[in-house]
């Protein structure tokens, strides 16, 4: 059964970058049949989408995010991982990734945990 | 338009239905995903591609769609459906997901 896990710091300080690595157990990343993307949730809001890639390495971002966000991919490594540059509060949050499905109308069917993100000095 | 729209709360009584709503005008192209969302979880996918039901999740959850509005009635609401629901589709460019604002489910 497919497992995602999201790995990284959960602090870091305000105008940095923060990086975020999702790992990918139990089959490949790279099929065409799958989006991946990452989803954040501040403390006690709602879901945001920030960006998903295709296993081609075709990226979409969220527009008011997209001057900061960089998403990609380590086939190699059975990995994508998200960057996020110029951090502020506002970025706090529960950064979640996820597999979307090309034959299930491009839902996000298999989440990872979530790892809590604390943009502080 | 890449907003979609629902209440932020809905109550039921216990065995009775809910109707979950949401709206936006990528909805007239896209169908909608609703996710489920317990406090402190990730959130579930529930129903996909307007009333598709992944494995494992009651048939007591369907999903319906007109127009510009998308649906999620739970018949017959237990005890655990307490919970956020959240409809997600594709924007009016297609090239980008967005997600509803969220609604807390409350069961009475």
């Amino acid at each position: 059964q497919l497992q995602l896990q999201e790995s990284g710091p959960g602090l870091v300080k305000p105008s940095e970058t923060l990086s975020l690595t999702c790992s990918v157990s139990g089959g490949s990343i790279s099929s065409s049949s799958y989006y991946w993307g990452w989803i954040r949730q501040p403390p006690g809001k709602g879901l945001e989408w920030i960006g998903s890639m295709y296993y081609s390495g075709r990226t979409y971002y969220n527009p008011s995010l997209k001057s900061r966000v960089t998403i990609s991919v380590d086939t190699s490594k059975n990995q994508f991982s998200l960057k996020l540059s110029s951090l502020t509060a506002a970025d706090t949050a529960v950064y979640y990734c996820a597999r979307a499905s090309y034959g299930k109308n491009d839902a996000f069917d298999i989440w990872g945990r979530g790892t809590m993100v604390t943009v502080s000095s | 338009s890449s907003e979609l729209t629902q209440d932020p709360a809905v109550s039921v009584a216990l065995g009775q239905t809910v109707r979950i709503t949401c709206q936006g005008d990528s909805l007239r192209t896209y169908y909608a995903n609703w996710y489920q969302q317990r406090p402190g979880q990730a959130p579930i996918l529930v129903i996909y591609a307007k009333n598709s039901r992944p494995s494992g999740i009651p048939d007591r959850f369907s999903g319906s769609s007109s127009g510009n509005t998308a649906s999620l009635t739970i018949t017959g609401a237990q005890a655990e459906d307490e919970a956020d629901f959240y409809c997600s589709s594709r924007d009016s460019s297609g090239s980008h997901w967005v997600f509803g604002g969220g609604t807390k489910l409350t069961v009475l």
